[in-house]
């Protein structure tokens, strides 16, 4: 089947790390740019941070900016993204999905069922 | 940074009827727009892509238009599988921002 599977969302609190992992399988993960994005409850989707297939460029939304970092193992067909210095207002379901592009954000056509951080003393 | 912005935030809409939903970009980003449909509890599907390309398996109903700073995407009758929360997102830089959504719910 090709999907996406993200793992490694938990309550933590605020200053911790996290790192989410994502699978890849079913299709040639190294053909495709990847994201993150992020839905806080109730709330609407937030790109969170992209990366290109071979890892040569990555983009950052401004609030991630020096405290995430996001990472790929082509060899493991998976993504990863590791969350340092969090605060509340990273609590969300954090989604994985795949670009229909190799080297720049474009549409993305696939899509995990996420994993949820949160942020909490 | 580019900053999209959708109407309406609630559409109420009879099934069999048409839908049409707006996205706005504050700046020119040619046709880079895609459209996505999330159902409660559920992960985010894209619809379209290149402001009027439907992606693979998307219902012909389903189709969008629309260049540099002004959108559509129209439903053109409402199945009861489209209720739903539809968002726009630019793609013409390395911000891929998503606008806030339109929600389309039942009359």
């Amino acid at each position: 089947d090709v999907q996406l599977v993200e793992s490694g969302g938990d309550l933590v609190q605020p200053g911790r790390s996290l790192r989410l992992s994502c699978a890849a399988s079913g299709f040639s993960f190294d053909d495709h740019a990847m994201h993150w994005v992020r839905q806080a409850p109730g709330k609407g989707l937030e790109w969170v941070a992209t990366i290109s297939w071979n890892s040569g460029n990555k983009g950052y939304v401004d609030s991630v900016k020096g405290r995430f970092t996001i990472s790929r193992d082509n060899a493991k067909n998976t993504l990863y993204l590791q969350m340092n210095t969090l605060r509340a207002e990273d609590t969300a379901l954090y989604h994985c999905a795949r670009d229909i592009n190799g080297a720049k954000p474009w549409a993305f056509d696939l899509w995990g069922q996420g994993t949820m951080v949160t942020v909490s003393s | 940074e580019i900053v999209m912005t959708q109407s309406p935030a609630t559409l109420s809409v009879s099934p069999g009827e048409r839908a049409t939903l707006s996205c706005r970009a504050s700046q020119s980003i040619s046709i880079n727009l895609a459209w996505y449909q999330q159902k409660p509890g559920q992960a985010p599907r894209l619809l379209i892509y290149g402001a009027s390309t439907r992606a693979t398996g998307i219902p012909a109903r389903f189709s969008g238009s629309g260049s540099g700073t002004e959108f559509t995407l129209t439903i053109s009758s409402l199945q009861s599988e489209d209720f739903a929360v539809y968002y726009c997102q630019q793609y013409n830089n390395w911000l891929p921002l998503f606008g806030p959504g339109t929600k389309v719910d039942v009359k």
